[in-house]
């Protein structure tokens, strides 16, 4: 079956630390993935995404993600984390629902407070 | 650039009573179209995708319906909204073909009481 899991549902640290929220991943073939942010009240927005070739991707507002194989995870990172980042991020999986369409499985989301 | 647009902003309605929201997409043509729910605070469901004008695939049954009138057009509705319909509906596009990311449109906040 496919899924997405992100362990951690809140996750608090300090303005200028290092961030990293967890997203592990459940798919047979090749994973195509996907991190977007939800600020309060808003919509969501795309950060990155992850589809072939080097592992470490970059996106908007200075995050990048590191994909590993070895143990189905795809990670968000960004140094240093900044107070505006405050938000819920949610990780994403591109699996295939039919001959010619492709879904989103999304994860249930990681609510990030990050304060002064 | 493309823009999407979603109306209402938000909706108060009454259990058993209709319910029509939509979603135009202007500056992409023959983009794929989709509909997603988003229980508060939780994640979010795909409900409809569409590829194509008058072409609508359910995913997750609610007791809701989707349709595609127009290129740039999606039209979520119902003809008797339950409790369980509140929530925020979000329509967002993608490029056609797979690994494209989605774009959201703002989103469509609707209180069923």
């Amino acid at each position: 079956a496919q899924s997405v899991d992100q362990p951690d549902a809140h996750v608090t640290l300090s303005e200028g630390a290092s961030l990293e929220l967890r997203c592990s991943y459940s798919y047979s073939a090749a994973p195509y993935l996907f991190w977007y942010v939800q600020y309060p009240g808003q919509s969501l927005q795309f950060l990155l995404k992850y589809i072939t070739g080097d592992t470490v991707v970059k996106g908007t507002k200075g995050f990048e993600a590191e994909f590993r194989k070895s143990n189905s995870s795809f990670n968000l990172k960004k140094s240093p984390a900044h107070w505006s980042d405050s938000a819920k991020y949610f990780c994403a999986l591109e699996v295939l629902a039919s001959s010619s369409f492709s879904k989103l499985v999304f994860g249930q989301g990681t609510s990030l407070s990050v304060v002064p | 650039a493309q823009t999407i647009h979603q109306w209402p902003v938000a909706e108060i309605k009454a259990v058993g009573s209709p319910l029509s929201l939509g979603c135009t997409i202007k500056g992409k043509s023959s983009p794929n179209l989709y509909w997603y729910w988003q229980a508060t605070g939780g994640t979010l469901q795909q409900l409809f995708y569409s590829i194509t004008v008058g072409q609508v695939e359910s995913v997750v049954q609610l007791n809701l319906s989707a349709s595609r009138p127009k290129d740039d057009q999606f039209i979520l509705s119902t003809e008797k909204l339950l409790l369980s319909h509140s929530g925020f509906y979000l329509c967002a596009w993608s490029r056609q073909g797979s690994s494209y990311e989605q774009y959201f449109g703002p989103g469509t906040r609707l209180t069923v009481l």
